[in-house]
């Protein structure tokens, strides 16, 4: 099983700010990670996946970095509309997610 | 567009099934694969299981046993059966559809809302 370790686990940030999430991972998951974004009372969304590939529709301030066992999202300059939770995701070795990261203001 | 449906209780020891409807793309389609996964409250996401258009199914290793997933290209929904359910499967479920990128295995877009699955008696 590959363990996905997210960091921090609460990242208290202000509009108009840069905000960065870690992930690592327990083996090697080459590029097959994603990020997503989770309000309340909504479905998870993709933001990113391919480690750095961003989804259709996804505003070009969130970017994701990384290969192997450690990976990155970057929001560029938070908008009231991204205080959210974050989680990372690996495909390469069935499916596993991160803990989740919530971004508050 | 996916949409999940079953019971919001389920006794201990019964099973657990839901559907996903899936409207806007058809279940069979090469270019995807389906699957399930749950968040319990207070915890993380769990992966369930995949479905891919060949027929195969894979599963959580921690689930294997008492899980199965099905799908009904007539009706074009998939579902979940989970068995011998306990408090600790307790959750909100969802259903999703995975990207195909170049062929192999991608990450899930989009997800259903989920529905809220409480075991007890």
């Amino acid at each position: 099983e590959t363990v996905l370790t997210q960091s921090p686990a609460t990242l208290s940030v202000s509009p108009g700010e840069r905000a960065t999430v870690s992930c690592r991972a327990s083996q090697s998951v080459g590029d097959n990670l994603a990020w997503y974004q989770h309000k309340p009372g909504q479905a998870p969304r993709v933001l990113i996946y391919g480690a750095s590939t961003r989804a259709a529709g996804i505003p070009a301030r969130f970017s994701g970095s990384g290969s192997g066992t450690d990976f990155t999202l970057t929001i560029s300059s938070l908008q009231s509309e991204d205080f959210a939770v974050y989680y990372c995701q690996q495909y390469n070795n069935w499916h596993s997610f991160g803990q989740g990261t919530k971004l508050e203001i | 567009h996916l949409q999940e449906s079953g019971p919001g209780l389920v006794k201990p020891s019964e099973t657990l099934s839901l559907t996903c409807t899936v409207s806007g793309g058809s279940v069979s389609s090469s270019d995807y694969y389906w699957g399930w996964i749950r968040q319990p409250p207070g915890k993380g996401l769990e992966w369930l299981g995949s479905l891919y258009s060949t027929g195969s199914t894979y599963f959580n290793p921690s689930l294997k046993s008492r899980v199965t997933i099905s799908v009904d290209t007539s009706q074009n929904q998939f579902s979940l059966r989970l068995t011998s359910v306990t408090a600790a499967d307790t959750a909100v479920y969802s259903c999703a559809r995975g990207l195909r990128i170049y062929g192999a295995t991608g990450p899930w877009d989009p997800w259903g809302q989920g529905v809220v699955v409480t075991v007890s008696p």
